[in-house]
């Protein structure tokens, strides 16, 4: 069974530092790995798809790295801001888009 | 540009009675996602639908859950008999597949309905 785990389960960072969210899985067996961020009581806005045979996909200040041999993947952000205060999450598709989310990294960027 | 829309955004009912939540996709999107997500969780898989056709179920969609979308366009999601376990935020997804066994085109997620079952 496919488990995703992320850590920090929470981060507190002043404005303006680069920073870097973690994400692990146990089954390599995966079509793409997802990144999200969720504001409170709100859904999820898609960051980055990083597909299965790619190793690294950006954004803006965002950046994302998959490793899927190791089962790991990174989200690394630039120079934060307030703004980007908000839960991370990462999923792993396992097939038809079933995705296995992890619990989420709680970030707050205070200025 | 409309996103994913749901309603209710909040619902809360009785232990016992029945509840529908709506879910409008992307207009143009044949894939629809139903997710379940829990204070301190990520969202869980529920059920997905290819236009009209229901593809996959997960085992957390116990007998009392129904999904269905009729025309391949909105979709509803029913709970009967709710249980306090049944409390939740509820999630609906949508993406466009422009072939049929397509794996990698990005989710786009509705806000939810919250519901409390008291």
């Amino acid at each position: 069974k496919q488990e995703v785990t992320q850590i920090p389960a929470a981060l507190s960072v002043p404005e303006g530092e680069n920073l870097v969210l973690n994400c692990s899985f146990t089954d390599s067996a995966i079509y793409n790995l997802q990144w999200f961020r969720q504001d409170p009581g709100k859904g999820l806005t898609s960051l980055l798809l990083i597909q299965s045979s790619q190793r690294e996909q950006t954004s803006g200040r965002l950046n994302a790295s998959l490793d899927k041999s190791s089962g790991r993947s990174t989200l690394y952000i630039a120079a934060s801001q307030p703004g980007d205060s908000a839960t991370y999450l990462c999923a792993v598709n396992t097939g038809f888009q079933k995705l296995v989310f992890g619990t989420g990294t709680r970030l707050l960027v205070s200025p | 540009d409309t996103g994913v829309s749901q309603n209710p955004r909040h619902k809360i009912t009785k232990r016992g009675q029945n509840v529908t939540f709506r879910c409008d996709p992307i207009s143009e999107h044949n894939r629809l996602y139903w997710y379940r997500q829990t204070l301190g969780q990520g969202p869980e898989f529920l059920t997905y639908f290819q236009n009209e056709a229901q593809l996959e179920k997960s085992r957390l969609l116990s007998d009392r859950f129904s999904a269905e979308r009729p025309k391949g366009s909105f979709s509803t999601l029913e709970i009967q008999r709710t249980e306090q376990g049944d409390s939740a935020m509820y999630l609906c997804a949508s993406s466009f597949a422009n072939y049929a066994g397509s794996t990698n085109e990005k989710l786009f997620f509705g806000s939810g309905t919250q519901l409390s079952v008291l």
